[in-house]
């Protein structure tokens, strides 16, 4: 199994904030990495595919980078909506791994 | 509208069985890969399975292996988990989630999800 570090675990920020999520594959997995959004009690919601593509309905403020084995989450003028538990999953291989997630709370 | 949703979770015996079903509508069910993920209390995601959109072909986590069944009904538009010898560890929230990709790599994702429906191990 390729396992996914994420950092930090958690984090506090502020209405307006800008934010930056780190997560590292255990081995190369080229561009096969997603970012989930999950607040609780809701099911998780897509944000990120191939590393850097924007799913559809997602707003420009989250944006994706990275290949290889680091990858970041950026999520630009932080909205109430955006504070969420967020995961990395790599799609490279079997079983297709998550971050064990980053904590994003309000300030 | 493009939904997803679980039932069949519950309070079950260690060692006991349950069968949860995910009740898809507003896409084509046939043409999709489909997944079960879950969330163990204070815990992260957890892949468990996914079966193809045939239904010929199946893949599961370690920690489900050969307890574990995924299948589905196309003309039902539904998807399966049976889950058998279940222990605490298996506590969680489980959710379907339709899956964009067929195969790995993978570069797309798991786009829809249910809310999830709660398992409970207890004696």
């Amino acid at each position: 199994d390729i396992q996914m570090t994420q950092s930090p675990s958690s984090l506090s920020a502020s209405v307006g904030d800008r934010v930056t999520i780190t997560c590292r594959a255990g081995l190369p997995i080229s561009r096969y990495l997603n970012w989930y959004q999950h607040r609780t009690g809701k099911a998780p919601k897509l944000l990120i595919y191939g590393a850097s593509n924007l799913h559809r309905g997602v707003p420009s403020r989250f944006s994706g980078s990275g290949s290889g084995t680091d990858f970041t989450l950026t999520i630009s003028n932080l909205q109430p909506e955006d504070f969420a538990t967020y995961y990395c999953q790599e799609n490279y291989s079997t079983p297709p791994t998550f971050g064990q997630g980053t904590t994003l709370e309000i300030k | 509208q493009v939904q997803l949703v679980e039932s069949g979770g519950g309070l079950v015996k260690p060692g006991g069985s349950l069968r949860l079903s995910c009740a898809a509508s507003g896409f084509s069910f046939s043409d999709y890969y489909m997944t079960w993920i879950r969330q163990a209390p204070g815990k992260g995601l957890e892949w468990i399975s996914y079966v193809s959109s045939s239904g010929t072909s199946t893949n599961y986590a370690d920690s489900v292996k050969g307890r574990f069944t995924i299948s589905r009904d196309n003309a039902k538009n539904s998807l399966y988990l049976q889950m058998n010898g279940l222990t605490a560890a298996d506590a969680a929230v489980y959710y379907c989630a339709r899956d964009l990709s067929s195969g790995w790599p993978a570069y797309y994702g798991l786009d829809v999800w249910g809310q999830g429906t709660t398992v409970i191990v207890s004696s």
